[in-house]
Protein backbone atom coordinates (compact mmCIF):
# COMPACT_ATOMS: atom_id res chain seq x y z
CA UNK A 1 0.00 0.00 0.00
CA UNK A 2 1.42 3.39 -1.21
CA UNK A 3 2.45 5.91 1.97
CA UNK A 4 3.87 8.47 3.40
CA UNK A 5 6.07 7.49 6.77
CA UNK A 6 7.34 10.17 9.23
CA UNK A 7 10.43 8.80 11.59
CA UNK A 8 10.63 9.64 14.52
CA UNK A 9 7.20 10.14 15.56
CA UNK A 10 7.93 12.42 19.25
CA UNK A 11 11.37 13.80 19.61
CA UNK A 12 12.55 16.01 22.48
CA UNK A 13 15.51 18.72 21.75
CA UNK A 14 17.94 20.51 23.66
CA UNK A 15 18.04 24.31 22.44
CA UNK A 16 21.19 24.22 19.91
CA UNK A 17 21.06 20.91 19.30
CA UNK A 18 20.72 19.64 15.55
CA UNK A 19 17.50 17.84 14.81
CA UNK A 20 16.73 15.85 11.59
CA UNK A 21 13.13 14.39 10.56
CA UNK A 22 13.01 11.91 8.47
CA UNK A 23 10.16 11.21 5.67
CA UNK A 24 9.82 7.80 3.33
CA UNK A 25 7.12 7.75 0.60
CA UNK A 26 6.34 4.56 -1.71
CA UNK A 27 4.23 6.18 -3.97
CA UNK A 28 6.79 7.33 -6.71
CA UNK A 29 5.70 10.66 -6.92
CA UNK A 30 8.39 13.30 -7.94
CA UNK A 31 7.35 16.06 -4.87
CA UNK A 32 7.65 15.96 -1.58
CA UNK A 33 7.02 18.92 1.27
CA UNK A 34 7.64 19.80 4.54
CA UNK A 35 5.15 21.78 6.56
CA UNK A 36 4.71 22.98 10.31
CA UNK A 37 1.73 22.96 11.86
CA UNK A 38 0.38 25.34 14.25
CA UNK A 39 -2.88 26.21 16.38
CA UNK A 40 -3.80 30.01 14.17
CA UNK A 41 -1.65 29.05 11.26
CA UNK A 42 -2.51 26.42 9.86
CA UNK A 43 -0.27 23.84 7.83
CA UNK A 44 2.83 26.35 6.49
CA UNK A 45 5.17 25.04 3.77
CA UNK A 46 9.02 25.23 4.88
CA UNK A 47 10.68 23.63 2.31
CA UNK A 48 9.73 20.77 -0.65
CA UNK A 49 11.55 18.93 -3.99
CA UNK A 50 10.94 18.07 -7.65
CA UNK A 51 13.08 15.15 -7.18
CA UNK A 52 16.16 13.57 -6.00
CA UNK A 53 18.63 16.37 -5.62
CA UNK A 54 16.74 19.34 -5.52
CA UNK A 55 14.97 21.31 -2.24
CA UNK A 56 13.45 24.61 -2.47
CA UNK A 57 12.23 27.40 -0.30
CA UNK A 58 8.37 27.46 0.96
CA UNK A 59 7.20 29.91 3.10
CA UNK A 60 9.04 29.83 6.16
CA UNK A 61 12.59 28.15 5.13
CA UNK A 62 14.68 30.33 7.97
CA UNK A 63 16.17 27.82 10.26
CA UNK A 64 15.94 24.99 8.47
CA UNK A 65 17.45 23.12 5.60
CA UNK A 66 16.42 20.13 3.34
CA UNK A 67 17.99 17.36 1.63
CA UNK A 68 16.54 14.82 -0.79
CA UNK A 69 18.99 12.26 -1.64
CA UNK A 70 16.36 10.08 -3.40
CA UNK A 71 13.01 9.89 -4.60
CA UNK A 72 12.02 8.15 -1.21
CA UNK A 73 13.00 9.83 0.65
CA UNK A 74 13.12 13.54 1.45
CA UNK A 75 14.56 15.35 5.48
CA UNK A 76 14.36 17.81 7.39
CA UNK A 77 17.29 19.27 9.40
CA UNK A 78 17.46 21.84 11.96
CA UNK A 79 21.34 22.70 12.47
CA UNK A 80 20.54 24.67 15.68
CA UNK A 81 17.09 24.25 17.00
CA UNK A 82 15.52 26.98 19.10
CA UNK A 83 11.95 26.69 21.16
CA UNK A 84 10.27 28.56 18.70
CA UNK A 85 10.96 25.30 16.07
CA UNK A 86 9.05 23.60 18.76
CA UNK A 87 5.65 22.05 16.37
CA UNK A 88 4.05 18.95 14.63
CA UNK A 89 5.88 18.45 11.29
CA UNK A 90 4.15 16.96 8.21
CA UNK A 91 5.98 15.25 5.43
CA UNK A 92 3.85 15.42 1.92
CA UNK A 93 4.25 13.67 -1.57
CA UNK A 94 2.48 14.63 -5.01
CA UNK A 95 2.73 13.85 -8.73
CA UNK A 96 2.32 16.81 -11.13
CA UNK A 97 2.09 19.77 -11.38
CA UNK A 98 -1.27 21.91 -10.22
CA UNK A 99 -4.53 20.02 -9.40
CA UNK A 100 -2.85 17.39 -8.01
CA UNK A 101 -3.49 16.60 -3.91
CA UNK A 102 -0.68 15.71 -1.21
CA UNK A 103 -0.64 12.60 0.56
CA UNK A 104 0.58 13.24 4.14
CA UNK A 105 2.60 11.29 6.26
CA UNK A 106 1.88 10.79 10.19
CA UNK A 107 3.23 14.14 11.62
CA UNK A 108 6.50 14.27 14.20
CA UNK A 109 5.99 16.19 17.37
CA UNK A 110 8.98 17.91 18.13
CA UNK A 111 9.52 19.50 21.07
CA UNK A 112 12.84 21.80 21.91
CA UNK A 113 13.65 23.06 25.70
CA UNK B 1 -0.36 37.19 -3.74
CA UNK B 2 -2.15 34.16 -4.07
CA UNK B 3 -3.97 33.30 -0.63
CA UNK B 4 -6.88 31.42 0.62
CA UNK B 5 -9.17 33.11 3.53
CA UNK B 6 -11.00 30.71 6.18
CA UNK B 7 -13.02 33.19 8.27
CA UNK B 8 -13.38 31.17 11.44
CA UNK B 9 -11.46 29.68 13.41
CA UNK B 10 -13.67 27.35 15.49
CA UNK B 11 -16.93 26.48 14.80
CA UNK B 12 -18.96 24.28 17.13
CA UNK B 13 -22.62 22.93 15.86
CA UNK B 14 -25.23 20.09 17.44
CA UNK B 15 -25.61 17.01 15.91
CA UNK B 16 -28.38 16.68 13.20
CA UNK B 17 -28.09 20.52 12.34
CA UNK B 18 -26.75 21.91 9.50
CA UNK B 19 -23.20 23.21 9.03
CA UNK B 20 -21.27 25.28 6.83
CA UNK B 21 -17.26 26.06 6.50
CA UNK B 22 -16.44 29.30 4.65
CA UNK B 23 -13.79 29.65 2.18
CA UNK B 24 -12.62 32.14 -0.32
CA UNK B 25 -9.39 32.91 -2.57
CA UNK B 26 -7.74 35.47 -4.15
CA UNK B 27 -5.81 34.51 -7.22
CA UNK B 28 -5.08 35.75 -11.02
CA UNK B 29 -4.95 32.62 -12.34
CA UNK B 30 -8.34 31.42 -14.22
CA UNK B 31 -7.60 27.50 -14.19
CA UNK B 32 -7.34 26.65 -10.15
CA UNK B 33 -8.33 23.45 -8.41
CA UNK B 34 -9.77 23.33 -5.20
CA UNK B 35 -9.31 20.76 -2.33
CA UNK B 36 -11.08 20.74 1.20
CA UNK B 37 -8.82 18.28 3.44
CA UNK B 38 -9.81 17.07 7.20
CA UNK B 39 -7.55 15.65 9.78
CA UNK B 40 -9.27 14.46 12.61
CA UNK B 41 -7.29 14.36 15.70
CA UNK B 42 -3.77 13.02 15.95
CA UNK B 43 -4.19 11.67 12.80
CA UNK B 44 -2.63 13.12 9.47
CA UNK B 45 -4.43 15.58 6.75
CA UNK B 46 -6.57 13.88 3.80
CA UNK B 47 -8.41 15.01 1.03
CA UNK B 48 -12.00 15.22 1.50
CA UNK B 49 -13.50 17.57 -1.83
CA UNK B 50 -11.42 18.11 -4.95
CA UNK B 51 -12.92 20.44 -7.77
CA UNK B 52 -11.54 22.85 -10.24
CA UNK B 53 -15.25 22.98 -12.27
CA UNK B 54 -17.11 26.27 -11.88
CA UNK B 55 -20.36 26.18 -10.50
CA UNK B 56 -20.37 22.14 -10.34
CA UNK B 57 -21.30 20.66 -7.50
CA UNK B 58 -18.51 18.31 -5.57
CA UNK B 59 -19.84 15.43 -2.48
CA UNK B 60 -18.47 13.13 -0.49
CA UNK B 61 -19.12 11.58 2.60
CA UNK B 62 -22.32 13.72 2.89
CA UNK B 63 -19.95 16.94 2.77
CA UNK B 64 -20.61 19.25 -0.26
CA UNK B 65 -18.84 22.42 -1.64
CA UNK B 66 -19.20 24.36 -5.03
CA UNK B 67 -15.99 26.43 -6.61
CA UNK B 68 -17.65 29.70 -7.69
CA UNK B 69 -14.97 31.47 -9.40
CA UNK B 70 -17.33 34.55 -9.47
CA UNK B 71 -17.75 35.04 -5.67
CA UNK B 72 -13.95 33.40 -5.28
CA UNK B 73 -15.48 30.84 -2.85
CA UNK B 74 -15.52 26.95 -2.36
CA UNK B 75 -17.84 26.84 0.98
CA UNK B 76 -17.84 23.21 2.69
CA UNK B 77 -21.36 22.42 3.41
CA UNK B 78 -23.14 19.23 5.05
CA UNK B 79 -27.03 19.27 5.94
CA UNK B 80 -26.89 17.20 8.71
CA UNK B 81 -23.80 17.48 11.22
CA UNK B 82 -22.69 14.38 12.85
CA UNK B 83 -20.43 13.61 15.84
CA UNK B 84 -18.08 11.76 14.04
CA UNK B 85 -17.57 15.28 11.67
CA UNK B 86 -15.37 16.76 14.54
CA UNK B 87 -12.08 17.58 13.02
CA UNK B 88 -9.31 20.28 11.47
CA UNK B 89 -10.45 21.38 7.87
CA UNK B 90 -8.35 23.47 5.65
CA UNK B 91 -9.25 24.80 2.73
CA UNK B 92 -6.57 24.61 -0.20
CA UNK B 93 -5.86 26.17 -3.32
CA UNK B 94 -3.65 24.97 -6.56
CA UNK B 95 -2.35 26.53 -9.34
CA UNK B 96 -1.36 25.42 -12.78
CA UNK B 97 2.15 24.81 -13.49
CA UNK B 98 2.99 24.58 -9.66
CA UNK B 99 3.45 22.07 -7.14
CA UNK B 100 2.34 23.66 -3.91
CA UNK B 101 -0.97 24.21 -2.44
CA UNK B 102 -1.91 27.20 -0.61
CA UNK B 103 -4.03 26.07 2.77
CA UNK B 104 -6.09 28.14 4.65
CA UNK B 105 -5.82 28.24 8.12
CA UNK B 106 -8.18 26.06 9.01
CA UNK B 107 -11.36 25.79 10.95
CA UNK B 108 -11.77 23.03 13.65
CA UNK B 109 -15.46 21.78 13.76
CA UNK B 110 -17.01 20.61 17.08
CA UNK B 111 -20.27 18.94 16.39
CA UNK B 112 -22.57 18.31 19.72
CA UNK B 113 -24.95 15.99 21.01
Amino acid sequence: EAAVTQSPRNKVAVTGGKVTLSCNQTNNHNNMYWYRQDTGHGLRLIHYSYGAGSTEKGDIPDGYKASRPSQENFSLILELATPSQTSVYFCASGEGLGGHEQYFGPGTRLTVL
Amino acid sequence: GDSVTQTEGLVTVTEGLPVKLNCTYQTTYLTIAFFWYVQYLNEAPQVLLRSSTDNKRTEHQGFHATLHKSSSSFHLQKSSAQLSDSALYYCALSMPNYNVLYFGSGTKLTVEP
